[in-house]
């Protein structure tokens, strides 16, 4: 099945820089979605997005989605321990089925 | 508003066993997912149903078979277990008028 090319596959960071991920595709989508995952518990929505060259926030999560709309974006800016986890981002082609494909995802931890 | 419920969260089963696992959502939300989660492959998805009434395979259906019992409860159910089923199950739902899926905690399976 088709899976999205996320990278990177894994980051350190270190509290107070800006973090910056991407998912990229063969095909063309109707929908990214950015999800987050943290250890033992189910990925949680972050941030939606529907039209082409859309930008939308939710706090310091920023994510766009690609003009030419076999990509999206995701920063975050200045960092802070609670972001450590898995992020994913998932592309949906639309339709009455609604089904997601995703991205192997991005882990993210702490500067040691 | 529990969300999207997930029984048991941990299983052990001997190869060859069947189970059952459940997923509820209190969300009034028509469609429902189950998803499996391996380390570096992401989630991909096992069956799906669109509304009550429907089921459909999705990517990676073989060893498995759902019922939807009602418009809040998925089932999934594997009738002889086998080690590569070892994995973290995922049940996830959507209302229909957007592509936003809601995911439960997961269950942990492992197949001795």
């Amino acid at each position: 099945g088709q899976q999205l090319n996320q990278s990177p596959q894994s980051m350190f960071i270190q509290e107070g820089e800006d973090v910056s991920m991407n998912c990229t595709s063969s095909s063309i989508f109707n929908t990214w979605l950015w999800y987050k995952q943290d250890p033992g518990e189910g990925p949680v929505l972050l941030i939606a997005l529907y039209k082409a060259g859309e930008l939308t926030s939710n706090g310091r999560l920023t994510a766009q989605f690609g003009i030419t709309r076999k990509d999206s974006f995701l920063n975050i800016s200045a960092s802070i321990p609670s972001d450590v986890g898995i992020y994913f981002c998932a592309g949906c082609y639309g339709g009455s089925q609604g089904n997601l494909i995703f991205g192997k995802g991005t882990k993210l931890s702490v500067k040691p | 508003n529990a969300g999207v419920t997930q029984t048991p969260k941990f299983q052990v089963l001997k190869t060859g066993q069947s189970m059952t696992l459940q997923c509820a959502q209190d969300m009034n939300h028509n469609s429902m997912y189950w998803y499996r989660q391996d380390p570096g492959m992401g989630l991909r998805l096992i069956y799906y149903s669109a509304s009550e009434g429907t089921t459909d395979k999705g990517e990676v259906p073989n060893g498995y078979n759902v019922s939807r019992l009602n418009k809040r409860e998925f089932s999934l159910r594997l009738e002889s277990a086998a080690p590569s089923q070892t994995s973290v199950y995922f049940c996830a739902s959507r209302l229909g008028v957007s592509y936003e899926q809601y995911f439960g905690p997961g269950t942990r399976l492992t197949v001795t």
